[in-house]
C-alpha cells in the first residue's frame, strides 16, 4: 500500500462545478503539500498545510491530522484549472513522499 | 528572482553516454533536491542536499551523482546513461518555516535515453 493515496485518479468536470480531490496518508508528517502541474509543464506549489484550512482565490485546502486526510477543493471550476494535482507529505527531514496525482479535466 | 532554473529542457542521449543536468536557485535556500517523474508513479527522490558541501541519497540514487559546491548550484550527473533513466527530472529548493519546508520546483528536464 502506498504511503500517500489520492482519489480520484481521474476527474472530469463541467465548467462551474465544485471539485474535491482527496489525499490520505499513513505516515507522521510535519506538513502536507498540494502541487499543480499543467500538461508538459513545471510543478507549482499551491498550499503547504500543517493544520486546519487555507484558501487562495478559488482554491481551498483542508487537513485533518487525526484522520490523516486532506482535501483540495476548487470552487467555480474553469478550463484553466485542468491539470494534475499532486499531494505530497513531508517530515522533519524535508524528504517528501508523493501521491501519483489526480488528472483533472474541466470542460467548457 | 529567477527562482529555480534547470538546463537543458530537453536532452536525448545514447546508452552509455554521460551528461550533467544543471540546477540553480537564487533564493539562498539551503535545501535542494532532485526528483524523477515517471508515468503512473509519484515523484521519487534521487539525491538531496541540506547545504553547501553536504549531499545524501534519496530513494533512487543508483546511476546518479551530485555535488553541492555552492548554495546556488546543485548539478545532477548521469554517469553512464541507460534507457531506464528516460524520465522527466525536476530540481527543487526549499526553506524551513517552523519545521515544515516550502517547496519551489524548476521547470524540469525531459531526458530520453535510446
Amino acid at each position: 500500500k502506498n504511503e500517500v493515496e489520492q482519489s480520484p485518479q481521474n476527474l472530469t468536470a463541467q465548467e462551474g462545478e465544485f471539485i474535491t480531490i482527496n489525499c490520505s496518508y499513513s505516515v507522521g508528517i510535519s506538513a502536507l503539500h498540494w502541487l499543480q502541474q499543467h500538461p508538459g509543464g513545471g510543478i507549482v506549489s499551491l498550499f503547504m498545510l500543517s493544520s486546519g484550512k487555507k484558501k487562495h482565490g478559488r482554491l481551498i485546502a483542508t487537513i485533518n491530522i487525526q484522520e490523516k486526510h486532506s482535501s483540495l477543493h476548487i470552487t467555480a471550476s474553469h478550463p484553466r484549472d485542468s491539470a494534475v494535482y499532486i499531494c505530497a507529505v513531508g517530515g522533519a527531514t524535508n524528504k517528501l513522499i508523493f501521491g501519483t496525482g489526480t488528472l483533472l479535466a474541466v470542460q467548457p | 528572482n529567477a527562482g529555480v532554473t534547470q538546463t537543458p529542457k530537453f536532452q536525448v542521449l545514447k546508452t552509455g553516454q554521460s551528461m550533467t543536468l544543471q540546477c540553480a536557485q537564487d533564493m539562498n535556500h539551503e535545501y535542494m533536491s532532485w526528483y524523477r517523474q515517471d508515468p503512473g508513479m509519484g515523484l521519487r527522490l534521487i539525491h538531496y542536499s541540506v547545504g553547501a558541501g553536504i549531499t545524501d541519497q534519496g530513494e533512487v540514487p543508483n546511476g546518479y551523482n551530485v555535488s553541492r559546491s555552492t548554495t546556488e548550484d546543485f548539478p545532477l550527473r548521469l554517469l553512464s546513461a541507460a534507457p531506464s533513466q528516460t524520465s522527466v527530472y525536476f530540481c527543487a529548493s526549499s526553506y524551513s518555516i517552523a519545521g515544515a519546508y516550502e517547496q519551489y520546483f524548476g521547470p524540469g528536464t525531459r531526458l530520453t535515453v535510446t
